[in-house]
């Protein structure tokens, strides 16, 4: 079955420095892989898409890369800020015209000022 | 602009009574819809979606059923509330191929 992993471990920085969130997936080949944030008691706010035959995505301060080789995406935030601190999720679509999501457990950040 | 509403926002249901959630959508017509379930520390797990009315498709077996009576209307039951029911409830509706638009979230609570 399809799996995805993001580090489960809190990822913790200093205010202006660029935090770098991993999602891994096995057993799948995505046309599509998103990102989205969740603040706490919240539902998730989509942040980026990115394509299989786009290498790099950008939206401000974010960046989203997509390495269908070592099936991992890279969701870089820059500059970043104590508002920018959340969990953040990455997710896969399946299921063809359906656009089901499965979805990682998310990475929370937490930007120190 | 499309909104979706999901209500309630908080609920706290004793073990084998029914359940009633509901999620609507505005601003668009004949969209997917889909209802997650975030267990506390957990991802997100598809329920349920339907691609149209009276269309519902379940992910898992489970103690929950789930209905489209309307376009842009989304209901999640059910009949007898177990305590592993518990969770945060999300109703999502997407474009064909694009991100999704969460509800707010219904916390449920079975004691």
């Amino acid at each position: 079955s399809q799996k995805i992993e993001q580090n489960s471990e809190a990822l913790n920085i200093q205010e202006g420095k660029t935090a770098t969130l991993t999602c891994n997936y096995t057993n799948y080949s995505p046309a599509y892989l998103q990102w989205y944030r969740q603040d706490p008691g919240r539902g998730p706010v989509f942040l980026l898409l990115i394509r299989e035959n786009e290498k790099e995505k950008r939206k401000e301060r974010l960046k989203v890369t997509f390495d269908t080789t070592l099936k991992q995406s890279l969701f870089h935030i820059t500059a970043s800020q104590p508002a920018d601190s959340a969990t953040y999720l990455c997710a896969l679509r399946y299921g063809g015209a359906t656009n089901k999501l499965i979805f990682g457990t998310g990475t929370l950040l937490a930007v120190q000022p | 602009s499309q909104t979706i509403h999901q209500w309630p926002a908080t609920l706290v249901q004793p073990v084998g009574s029914p359940l009633s959630l509901e999620c609507t959508v505005e601003g668009t017509s004949n969209p997917n819809l889909y209802w997650y379930r975030q267990a506390a520390g957990r991802g997100l797990q598809l329920l349920f979606y339907s691609v149209g009315i009276g269309q519902i498709s379940s992910e898992v077996p489970q103690n929950l059923s789930a209905s489209r009576p309307q376009d842009r209307q989304f209901i999640l039951s059910s009949k007898k509330l177990l305590l592993s029911d518990s969770g945060f409830y999300l109703c999502a509706w997407s474009p064909s191929v694009d991100g999704y638009t969460f509800g707010s979230g219904t916390r449920l609570t079975v004691v």
